[in-house]
């Protein structure tokens, strides 16, 4: 059965400081990965995604993948309490039909 | 971005009673919406796929005669929970690919309360 880990957290970090978030996927063929951020009792909302290995930077956030490792991470530079949310990494199954297969998400504290 | 439109917000209702939750794509068109059922918690399982002209696609372990999904346009989905049970008690969401590639946008949600 695919998979898609995620270490539950919760995580905090101060104010200020860079957040990694980090996630596993077992699916060595999957080409899509996707960084979701849900609020508490809302929808999520795409915040990232990347297709290639190596560094993705919009903003404050960097996504990261390495295919080789099947490892995909999120950077959060100058974290603000409003970043203080549950993200979710995301892999799209390759079978086709643009399947999404979610992890557990990390939730992630931001403390002013 | 694009929008999806999800009502209702939420919803309190007797045991054995039906719910109707829709799913609009307001500014495209969605021949594909995804349904998803999310316990607190925990993350999003999917629980079927929805073709617009076709019958539903559903995952393993997902009753389709429970969760009825009628996809009537190339706008709209939307899944009928029948007879809910407290069990069945949950947040819903749905969800439409965006011009053709893989990136997903939801709907906001229907929180789901069986009594």
């Amino acid at each position: 059965q695919k998979e898609v880990e995620q270490n539950s957290g919760p995580l905090s970090v101060p104010e200020g400081a860079i957040a990694s978030l980090n996630c596993t996927y077992s699916d060595r063929g999957s080409q899509s990965f996707f960084w979701y951020r849900q609020y508490s009792g809302k929808s999520p909302e795409l915040i990232m995604s990347i297709y290639s290995n190596g560094d993705k930077e919009d903003g404050r956030f960097t996504a990261q993948l390495n295919k080789a490792s099947q490892y995909v991470s999120l950077l959060i530079r100058d974290s603000q309490p409003s970043d203080s949310a549950t993200y979710l990494c995301a892999v799209n199954d390759n079978t086709g039909g643009f399947k999404t297969i979610f992890g557990a998400g990390t939730r992630l504290f931001v403390k002013a | 971005g694009a929008v999806v439109s999800q009502h209702p917000s939420w919803v309190i209702c007797k045991s054995g009673t039906s719910v109707k939750i829709e799913c609009r794509s307001l500014d495209f068109q969605a021949t594909t919406m995804f349904w998803y059922r999310q316990f607190p918690k925990q993350s999003l399982m999917l629980m079927a796929t929805s073709n617009e002209g076709s019958k539903a696609t559903y995952e393993q372990g997902v009753e389709k005669d429970k969760f009825l999904i009628n996809h009537a346009s190339l706008t709209l989905s939307t899944l009928t929970v029948t007879s809910a049970h407290p069990e069945d008690s949950s947040f819903y969401i749905c969800s439409a690919p965006w011009d053709g590639n893989e990136k997903l946008f939801f709907g906001s949600g229907t929180q789901l309360s069986v009594l």
